[in-house]
């Protein structure tokens, strides 16, 4: 069973729009939850992580992203899309604890049209 | 701080070759992860090691070894290279290996096998 689904590889909006990437993860993960972002050949970044503190967290770049255990989601937001926000967007878990082995989601690639 | 550095950043290589990867941490990190990035099976963990020793090995055939070294530096050997290891590598390194710490990326390796 997949640890983390990411809903739709592909996501298109107007720049100035809301961004919404959704990741939904299997309950029986501990709750270390990632948002990597990935540039076009370039390695991967972390926006932001969840590690069992805030439910909301905030990460660079404006995005954020909201903790839901009864949802088993973490979904990914940014208020108002900009160009420099087209790429591939990937969502992780680590599944057990003193290990950094990161299970990803298979992507979702923005495209942010003017 | 220096980030992450992979050597080579392409590599190209015919069947049957054998081909070493290297990666340097961020200095202080002694946590090195390796993934393997493909557009149909997308990113999917390789080995992590910490202070020397392998903690995980991913689902990849023996053809693929790692090591890490007292200063962290950390390298990958595939053996026997069939076109489907075709790839970006993608080494990742972080100061505990605790899976909350941040985990910070290099910009990869591309491996053409032909």
């Amino acid at each position: 069973a997949q640890s983390v689904t990411q809903l739709g590889s592909h996501v298109s909006v107007s720049e100035g729009a809301l961004v919404l990437l959704r990741c939904n993860y299997s309950s029986s993960v501990p709750p270390y939850l990632f948002w990597y972002v990935q540039y076009p050949n370039q390695g991967l970044q972390l926006l932001l992580k969840y590690t069992s503190a805030a439910t909301l967290v905030k990460g660079i770049n404006g995005f954020e992203a909201e903790f839901k255990k009864s949802e088993t989601s973490f979904h990914l937001t940014k208020p108002s899309a900009h160009m420099s926000d087209a790429a591939e967007y990937f969502c992780a878990v680590i599944k057990s604890y003193n290990t950094d082995k990161l299970i990803f989601g298979t992507g979702t690639r923005l495209q942010v049209f003017p | 701080k220096a980030g992450v550095t992979q050597t080579p950043r392409y590599l190209i290589k015919t069947r049957g070759q054998q081909v070493t990867l290297s990666c340097s941490p961020i200095s202080g990190h002694r946590s090195v992860s390796w993934y393997q990035q493909t557009p149909g099976q997308g990113l999917q963990f390789l080995f992590e090691y910490f202070s020397e020793t392998q903690r995980n090995k991913g689902n990849f055939p023996g053809r693929f070894s790692g090591r890490q070294f007292s200063n962290s530096r950390s390298e990958m050997n595939v053996s026997t290279l069939e076109l489907g290891d075709s790839a970006l590598y993608l080494c990742a390194s972080s100061s505990s290996g605790r899976g909350t710490d941040t985990q910070y990326f290099g910009p990869g390796t591309r491996l053409t096998v032909l």
